[in-house]
């Protein structure tokens, strides 16, 4: 069965240094991977995808998040944070059907 | 495009009382998803259609809750009678293609407070 495991529910950081947001999965078949951020009082938005091809995939913002099949992880990086990027992001997976799971959601807190 | 719409923003109702969630999820799209979301259980899928037609309700917790989409610009969630356990935020979603992975798109979600 999927399952989607965030190991930090909390991430401070200072402004303008590099912060990585951690991701692993497991599944036994190929799958979707998504990055959605939410802000305070907000719907979730989507950050990045990977469906195929390059492993490495950008947001347009900064972010960017690589798909390791051997690690079975989809970590989140930025290498400078804002104070802007302040926001709680969840990983998700997709064997390829409707259904995602998501993971418990990492809080980002950008220190100025 | 407007996006996914949800009505209300916030609802405050008392124990025992009916509470209807609306969903216009974007045009176009033929799947659409109903989520709950709590501090205890993170991020729930209630259920799923897909061309107006029920899927997957297998998240919906019990008879109170029921979902119906009449058409392909509507959704509502119901919920009859109402207990406090049920305060969370609900996110309505679509998305535009059966049997391929597209991505999911949120509305801004209603906040759920049950006195």
């Amino acid at each position: 069965a999927q399952s989607v495991t965030q190991l930090d529910s909390q991430v401070p950081v200072f402004e303008e240094a590099p912060v990585e947001l951690r991701c692993n999965y497991s599944s036994s078949v190929s799958v979707y991977l998504f990055w959605y951020v939410q802000y305070p009082n907000q719907g979730l938005q989507l950050l990045l995808k990977y469906l195929s091809g390059s492993t490495l995939v950008e947001s347009i913002n900064g972010f960017e998040a690589e798909f390791n099949k051997s690690q079975t992880s989809f970590h989140l990086r930025k290498p400078s944070v804002h104070i802007s990027d302040t926001a709680e992001y969840f990983c998700a997976v997709s064997e390829g059907t409707y259904k995602y799971i998501f993971g418990t959601g990492t809080r980002l807190k950008v220190l100025a | 495009d407007a996006g996914v719409i949800q009505s209300p923003r916030h609802e405050v109702t008392e124990m025992g009382q009916e509470v209807t969630l609306r969903c216009k999820p974007i045009s176009g799209h033929n799947s659409l998803f109903w989520y709950r979301q709590t501090m205890m259980r993170g991020l729930e899928l209630l259920i799923y259609f897909n061309n107006n037609v029920p899927i997957d309700d297998s998240g919906m917790p019990e008879d109170r809750f029921s979902a119906k989409m009449p058409n392909a610009s509507f959704s509502t969630l119901k919920i009859q009678p109402s207990e406090p356990r049920d305060s969370a935020v609900y996110f309505c979603a679509s998305s535009g293609r059966r049997g391929y992975q597209e991505t999911q798109y949120f509305g801004p979600g209603t906040r759920l407070l049950v006195l």
